[in-house]
């Protein structure tokens, strides 16, 4: 069984780097035929799919994300750790959400997320 | 871009029925058979219940049946129990290869 767990820094500095790893475990993120995502969800909100990757092709960021958060976000993979990590720079409050990570099945679905993990960004 | 429109709330007593709605255009919800489902309980992370519209992964109860007509996607629980009590959202594939989601569903089991 598949499974994943962000993990991270629960409090982040605004303007500094909010920076996540994603770790998997019960299967290869080189397994061909799934993608991995980056997923985040503000304080009571909906879900905002942030991007993903295939391990042996190019990262896809959400072309519908506001330009100044498409511009701060850095999706990488290292596959010698069965890892993959989100980078947003210059944060700010409204950056203040739950990330999750995510396993996108064969059928363009979320089969498998980790935990979650809340990250502040605050003084 | 704006999220996949849900009802903010919906409601039933055990044993009922419930529909949850999700609208959107042609250039996802309509545009494509890739809708989804999840199930979130408070604190927890998103459960997928159905996917392609109609499909529900191994071990999710016959209870949850998804469908689709033009552009809104419809998720319907059938005999409540009081632990369907949660949030539910859906999700599309786009045709900017990427994912929408709806803005969720809160289900109480009255």
């Amino acid at each position: 069984q598949v499974q994943l767990q962000e993990s991270g820094p629960g409090l982040v500095k605004p303007s500094q780097t909010l920076s996540l790893i994603c770790s998997v475990s019960g299967g290869s993120i080189t397994t061909g035929g799934y993608y991995w995502s980056w997923i985040r969800q503000h304080p009571g909100k909906g879900l905002e799919w942030l991007g993903d990757f295939y391990f042996s092709d190019s990262t896809s960021y959400n072309p519908s994300l506001n330009p100044s958060l498409k511009s701060r976000i850095t999706l990488s993979v290292d596959t010698s750790k069965n890892q993959f990590s989100l980078k947003l720079n210059s944060v700010t409050a409204a950056d203040t959400a739950v990330y999750y990570c995510a396993r996108v099945g064969g059928w363009y679905m979320f089969d498998h997320w980790g935990l979650g993990t809340l990250v502040t960004v605050s003084s | 871009q704006s999220a996949v429109t849900q009802p903010r709330s919906v409601s039933g007593s055990p044993g009922q029925s419930v529909t949850i709605s999700c609208t959107r255009n042609n250039t996802d919800v309509g545009g494509y058979d890739f809708v989804s489902w999840y199930q979130q309980h408070p604190g927890k992370a998103p459960k997928l219940i159905v996917y392609d519209v109609t499909k529900r992964p191994s071990g999710v109860p016959v209870r949850f049946a998804g469908s689709k007509s033009g552009n809104t996607a419809s998720l319907t629980i059938s005999g409540l129990q009081a632990d369907d009590e949660s949030d539910y959202f859906c999700c599309s594939y786009t045709d900017r290869y990427s994912y929408v989601f709806g803005g969720g569903t809160k289900l109480t089991v009255l």
